[in-house]
């Protein structure tokens, strides 16, 4: 199993400020990787595949980079509705899909 | 517009068998490619993955909670049905089911969940 290992655990942030999210793979997932958000009741919501590609009607401010094993997202200037908890999970085949423990963004 | 939503029991006792379904719109199961998948969430918990199945009938399980998974599809009826066996109070979750366009996707589209309790 590929173990996904995302920091920081919870990170606060002013709105206007830009975050920064980690995503560790424990064995390459070459660019197989996507990123979620989720808000408390809801379910996960696609922002980023294939490591860097913007899902459809995610804003610019959202943006992934990385490949292998190291992966980050990035949100430039956070508004209001960004404080959530961003999920990173792997999509290869095999091994199976795993999800990592999320990093919770609050509003400092 | 394709949507998901997950039906079935919000509470079971341990040891009986939960049964869920997933009734979805916008999509076909006979489009090549395809797949929905299950996912999991305990409560202030990781999301876990459990299985999919695919247009041409292929299925993927957790390698971890495969010999109580069967995930199976009713294409005529917009479907895909999981049971668990053996429940226990540690399979307390929201359960969710979500499309996959291929077996190299993400999950594009999510259903709303379904929380589904294990207690006596």
């Amino acid at each position: 199993e590929i173990v996904m290992t995302q920091s920081p655990a919870s990170l606060s942030v002013s709105p206007g400020e830009r975050a920064t999210l980690s995503c560790r793979a424990s064995q390459t997932v070459a660019f197989n990787l996507a990123w979620y958000q989720q808000k408390p009741g809801q379910a996960p919501r696609l922002l980023i595949y294939d490591a860097s590609t913007r899902a459809t009607g995610i804003p610019a401010r959202f943006s992934g980079s990385g490949s292998g094993t190291e992966f980050t997202l990035t949100i430039s200037s956070l508004q209001s509705e960004d404080f959530a908890v961003y999920i990173c999970q792997h999509y290869n085949n095999w091994p199976p899909i795993t999800f990592g423990q999320g990093t919770r963004l609050e509003i400092k | 517009q394709i949507t998901l939503k997950e039906s079935g029991p919000t509470l079971v006792k341990p040891t009986q068998t939960l049964t869920l379904m997933c009734t979805f719109s916008g999509f076909s199961l006979n489009t090549s490619g395809l797949g929905v998948g299950w996912i999991r969430q305990p409560p202030g918990k990781a999301l876990e993955w459990l299985a999919l199945i695919y247009w041409d009938d292929d299925t993927r399980y957790s390698t971890s909670l495969r010999s109580r998974l069967t995930v199976t599809k009713d294409t005529s009826k917009n479907q895909v049905m999981l049971t668990v066996t053996n429940m226990d109070p540690a399979d307390t979750a929201t359960y969710y089911c979500a499309h996959r366009k291929t077996g190299s996707d993400p999950f594009d589209y999510w259903g709303q969940g379904t929380l589904v309790t294990v207690s006596s």
